[in-house]
């Protein structure tokens, strides 16, 4: 069965940093892209940040560039997201994803990222 | 990178079909076909509904189906029941640096 569950979400002040981690089971995770993607309390879903197998490739959402960073440790099954200077609009749940084709195939419950002084 | 264009409700009764739109550009909807679905309750993660277009994932009723035309991706839900009463969102690869774009999303409410 394929798990994913994140960690390190909660409350962080404004220019801040927090790092978001993803541990991943129930399939060979160095074959597949993963994405970090985040949703607004009552807002919709917008796609964060995603990063290849062997980590070569990333791609990120303008508003989080030179601000967060992905990565992954495939020896330990883990998807990261570094994220420095940090805002109030940056408050959501943040959801890991296991990509494939450009589809999320499976996801994470969500670790919630608050941002406020 | 703009987010897909959805309607921000859609209702039917009991029985009935619904179709939730799904407008982009040239450069994702209308550029590829890589359009997915995604189907999300209240407080749970979403849950893919179609990808590429028109596939379903295995365990996802026939009653969901998908389509596109141009720029514009659609979701057909036949036999309307009530628990498909959720937010649904599409998504699409995109030429930007993002790699994907999700739309606004729609709530589907069941009368």
């Amino acid at each position: 069965e394929v798990q994913l569950v994140e960690s390190g979400g909660g409350l962080v002040q404004p220019g801040g940093s927090l790092r978001l981690s993803c541990a991943a089971s129930g399939f060979t995770f160095s074959s597949y892209w993963m994405s970090w993607v985040r949703q607004a309390p009552g807002k919709g879903l917008e796609w964060v940040a995603s990063i290849k197998q062997d980590g070569s490739e990333k791609y990120y959402v303008d508003s989080v560039k030179g601000r967060f960073t992905i990565s992954r440790d495939n020896a330990k099954n883990s998807l990261f997201l570094q994220m420095n200077s940090l805002r109030d609009e940056d408050t959501a749940v943040y959801y890991c994803a296991r990509t494939g084709g450009y589809v999320v195939s499976y996801w994470g419950q969500g670790t919630l990222v608050t941002v406020s002084s | 990178q703009s987010a897909l264009t959805q309607p921000a409700s859609v209702s039917g009764s009991p029985g009935q079909s619904i179709t939730i739109s799904c407008t982009g550009t040239s450069s994702d909807v209308g550029g590829y076909n890589y359009v997915s679905w995604y189907q999300q309750h209240p407080g749970k993660a979403p849950k893919l509904m179609i990808y590429e277009v028109s596939d379903r994932p295995s365990g996802v009723p026939d009653r969901f189906s998908g389509s596109k035309s141009g720029n514009t991706a659609s979701l057909t839900i036949s036999g309307l029941q009530a628990e498909d009463e959720a937010d649904y969102y599409c998504s699409s690869y995109t030429s930007s640096s993002t790699l994907a774009v999700f739309g606004t999303g729609t709530k589907v409410t069941v009368l």
